[in-house]
């Protein structure tokens, strides 16, 4: 079946910092690619998204490139703020009727 | 974009009891919804998917009777955990797709004392 991998964390990186957090992905066929983000207490927000290879998602500074020939989503950022400190999920939906595929998250501590 | 309301947010019951969740899709309608279930520092786990005027579609593991699911309107969808014990202690997150998107509710935090 479809799976999610992603760096484990906590990850702990001070402002202005450059972020990578890595994602790579099992599926059948083509799936469409999510990032979304957790902040303390708040449901999933959706960051950004790519629904077929080589589409770059965007928001907020961040970008993910949907990479075919080597399975990955890795999101980006790069000057991060403490207040992009958060839980960030990727995921993945193979199909319109399918519900989404998620890594474990990665927890993201931004220090002053 | 879609908005999902759940409620409640948070809710804290005895062992034994029942509770009732629900999700609404305020301004889509949802021929489908998806239920998950998020454990402490871990990912969402995709529970149920609950289908409009049919039966909900169950993951693997996910016992159905214990966890009821009734999509009786194209804006609603309920999730009832049944004889509640502590260890069905978890935060409860409904979603509505809509296109390749996927749109969540609030989440409800449920605690089984």
């Amino acid at each position: 079946g479809d799976s999610v991998t992603q760096m484990e964390g906590p990850v702990t990186l001070s402002e202005e910092a450059f972020l990578t957090i890595n994602c790579t992905y099992t599926a059948t066929g083509y799936p469409s690619l999510f990032w979304y983000v957790q902040y303390p207490g708040e449901g999933l927000q959706l960051l950004l998204k790519a629904t077929k290879a080589d589409d770059k998602g965007s928001n907020k500074g961040f970008e993910a490139t949907y990479r075919k020939e080597t399975t990955s989503f890795h999101l980006e950022k790069g000057s991060v703020q403490v207040s992009d400190s958060a839980v960030y999920f990727c995921a993945l939906r193979g199909g319109g009727a399918d519900g989404l595929t998620f890594g474990k998250g990665t927890h993201l501590i931004i220090q002053p | 974009g879609a908005v999902v309301s759940q409620h409640p947010s948070w809710v804290i019951c005895k062992s034994g009891t029942s509770v009732k969740i629900e999700c609404r899709s305020l301004d889509f309608q949802a021929t489908t919804m998806f239920w998950y279930r998020q454990f402490p520092k871990q990912s969402l786990m995709l529970m149920a998917t609950s289908n409009e005027g049919s039966k909900a579609t169950y993951e693997q593991g996910v016992e159905k009777d214990k966890f009821l699911i009734n999509h009786a309107s194209l804006t609603l969808s309920t999730l009832t955990v049944t004889s509640a014990h502590p260890e069905d202690s978890s935060f409860y997150i409904c979603s509505v797709p809509k296109g390749t998107e996927a749109f969540f509710g609030q989440g409800t935090r449920l605690t089984v004392v």
